[in-house]
């Protein structure tokens, strides 16, 4: 079946980088493109970015344009999300999710990256 | 900041029906584009509901209906269960520059 799998939970320090990655099983790879959403405690969700896994290509939110980069491994069947600069409202729980047309499906089991001094 | 407005809270007793709204402009789904429904169960990651705007996945019970509308779209929940206690998302695709896909502020629906 089709299963995402994310890294552990994070914290960092503001101004420090994250990166958490998203391994991908159950179907092939470079035929979807991926997507990180990010939730903060309590709040809806956001959409950050997406990534062709095929080729690398990526398109970034306005919001996180010069802060987020994403990446991918074929080899590893893995997708990668980095956002630098943290700050306190950069805590959230961080999600992968395949992108099937203009959907999200399914989704990672997410990732927690708290921003803490 | 979400683009597409939902009710922030809906309630019902058992085996009533509910319905979510979810609100957009010309951009997203004025401008044609699907509407697709996520579910999040407490502590758990979203799931897809409904997709392209009325079409449930392999899995969805269905008690579980979508429609749209011009700019906006909606969910229906029939005979409502305990189970059904969680948070719905709407999204959509939007053609603006400040985002290309876009989720709805949420709607918490408590069974009583």
């Amino acid at each position: 079946q089709v299963q995402l799998v994310q890294s552990g939970a994070e914290v960092k320090k503001p101004g420090a980088s994250v990166k958490v990655s998203c391994k991908a099983s159950g179907y092939t790879f470079t035929s979807y493109y991926m997507h990180w959403v990010r939730q903060a405690p309590g709040q809806g969700l956001e959409w950050m970015g997406i990534i062709n896994p095929s080729g690398g290509s990526t398109s970034y939110a306005q919001k996180f344009q010069g802060r987020v980069t994403m990446t991918r491994d074929t080899s590893t069947s893995t997708v990668y999300m980095e956002l630098s600069s943290l700050r306190s409202e950069d805590t959230a729980v961080y999600y992968c999710a395949r992108g099937v047309v203009e959907r999200f499906d399914p989704w990672g089991q997410g990732t927690l990256v708290t921003v803490s001094s | 900041q979400s683009v597409l407005t939902q009710p922030p809270s809906v309630s019902g007793a058992p085996g009533q029906r509910v319905t979510i709204s979810c609100t957009g402009s010309s951009s997203n789904i004025g401008a044609g584009y699907d509407v697709h429904w996520y579910q999040q169960l407490p502590g758990t990651a979203p799931k897809l509901l409904i997709y392209g705007n009325s079409n449930r996945p392999s899995g969805v019970p269905d008690r579980f209906s979508g429609s749209k509308s011009g700019t906006s779209a909606s969910l229906a929940i029939t005979g409502l269960q305990a189970e059904d206690e969680a948070d719905y998302y709407c999204q959509s695709y939007d053609s603006s520059l400040s985002g290309y896909y876009v989720f709805g502020t949420g709607t918490k629906v408590t069974v009583l």
